[in-house]
């Protein structure tokens, strides 16, 4: 199975800034990478498909990025509804595998 | 707007059968586009996915389950079954269902959207 690793595995910020997260799988994957956000007591949704592309309804302040093994997720300008756990996942090959996330709280 | 609902015993004995029901609601369950599964989260863990079906009944399951998983589809009701088979405690996990778009060259899982609310199934005597 492929192994996804998520950087870092926390973090603090405030809102209006730029948040970064990174995703590393253990082998290429080309651009089979989605990425999900997933608010406590509720259910992941879909953000990123395939590496950069917007998911349906989707504000624009997110995007992904990366190709290969090293991919991110950018939040331009973090918002008070984005502060949730943000998870990884590849669909290079089967089984489909996630990444451990990444918490992003309120600094 | 499509939405699942997942629905069944909140708990489960270890040993027995963990089973569970999505129900599919605003679309159809026999969409050639699309693949229907089920994905895990224990508490406090990351996700895991189990397995998908497709309307015809064609499944595909992840191998580390594979031995004690069945999923299967009823689409005169809209609905897709787990079946979970010689639980323990490591089982124990929020439980979602989700439609999954797939690669039409090799009908492996894409992406996962939307998803159900999810089900919390303890495993416990």
């Amino acid at each position: 199975d492929i192994q996804m690793t998520q950087s870092p595995s926390s973090l603090s910020a405030s809102v209006g800034d730029r948040v970064t997260i990174t995703c590393r799988a253990s082998q290429s994957i080309s651009s089979y990478l989605n990425w999900y956000q997933q608010k406590p007591g509720k259910a992941p949704k879909l953000l990123i498909y395939a590496a950069s592309s917007l998911q349906s309804g989707v504000p624009s302040r997110f995007s992904g990025s990366g190709s290969g093994t090293d991919f991110t997720l950018t939040i331009s300008s973090l918002q008070p509804e984005d502060f949730a756990a943000y998870y990884c996942q590849q669909s290079y090959s089967s089984p489909p595998t996630f990444g451990p996330g990444t918490k992003v709280d309120i600094k | 707007q499509l939405q699942l609902q997942e629905s069944g015993p909140g708990l489960v004995k270890p040993s027995e059968t963990l089973s569970l029901t999505c129900t599919v609601s605003g679309g159809s369950i026999s969409s050639s586009s699309y693949y229907w599964g089920w994905i895990r989260q224990p508490p406090g863990k990351g996700l895991e996915w189990i397995g998908s079906v497709y309307y015809s009944g064609s499944t595909y399951y992840n191998p580390s389950l594979k031995s004690r998983v069945t999923i299967s589809v009823d689409t005169s009701r809209d609905q897709f079954s787990l079946k979970l088979t010689s639980v323990t405690a490591a089982d124990t996990a929020v439980y979602y269902c989700a439609r999954i778009s797939y690669y039409y060259d090799s009908g492996r899982p894409a992406w996962f959207d939307p998803w159900g609310q999810g089900a919390l199934v303890t495993v416990s005597s």
